[in-house]
């Protein structure tokens, strides 16, 4: 399966407690994008890097956010000290910056803080 | 900065009939790219069809189509010979090429399309 992939699909965890999400974009797409869905919203643009270039995190949420994709494969999302507004479903998308840089979405991590 | 609006929370049609889900965009940018994805419950956005702003045909993919009006900003996604699998979330989503269309895509909040067998 060349598919994005997320990892885990589920995750509880306590407020104030460190959470990290990791995504597998498909092989040979350099762009990697996070984006952030609640309940009945569309998914919000979080942070987006091309190769292991982070050019745009001015949208992360707050600075309990954070994100990196060392060595331009894989990617992961950290949340510290999460709090029950950052439960959300997150999701992770790949482009080629070709086909008119359509974005392939993974199938998301679901996040529940209690 | 760039707003999707979809102003159908939710619409429903029977199999096999036309339904038209409607999007419109805000952009002080002349080259875009414009997208539907569909979301069926607990499953991934797959991409349903896209739309060149530079190009005046409109964009088809069997059964899918769009009305695409760019003076009036306006991004319909029309649905053909509706079928069951088709019930979803539609999100229509914004792409500028200010950013090389490398860009985050701008949502809409969504439609949630019923279809009624």
């Amino acid at each position: 399966d060349t598919g994005v992939s997320q990892d885990p699909r589920h995750k509880i965890t306590k407020r104030g407690q460190n959470v990290t999400f990791r995504c597998d974009p498909i092989s040979e797409h350099n762009r990697l994008y996070w984006y952030r869905q609640t309940l009945g919203q569309g998914p919000e643009f979080l942070t987006y890097f091309q190769n292991e270039a982070q050019l745009e995190k001015s949208r992360l949420l707050s600075d309990r956010f954070s994100a990196e994709r060392p060595k331009g494969s894989f990617s992961t999302l950290e949340i510290q000290r999460t709090e029950q507004g950052d439960s959300a479903m997150y999701l992770c998308a790949s482009s080629s910056g070709r086909s008119s840089y359509e974005q392939y979405f993974g199938p998301g991590t679901r996040l529940t803080v209690t | 900065a760039q707003t999707v609006t979809q102003s159908q929370p939710e619409m429903s049609v029977q199999e096999a009939e036309t339904v038209t889900l409607s999007c419109t965009y805000d952009t002080s940018e002349s080259d875009y790219y414009l997208f539907w994805y569909k979301q069926p419950p607990s499953r991934q956005m797959i991409l349903v069809i896209r739309q060149e702003a530079y190009k005046q045909q409109n964009a088809t993919e069997n059964r899918f189509s769009v009305n695409f009006q760019k003076a009036a900003k306006s991004f319909s996604l029309k649905i053909s010979d509706s079928q069951l699998g088709d019930a979803a979330m539609y999100f229509c989503a914004y792409n500028g090429n200010s950013g090389g269309g490398a860009d985050g895509l701008t949502f809409g909040k969504g439609t949630h399309l019923i279809i009624q067998p």
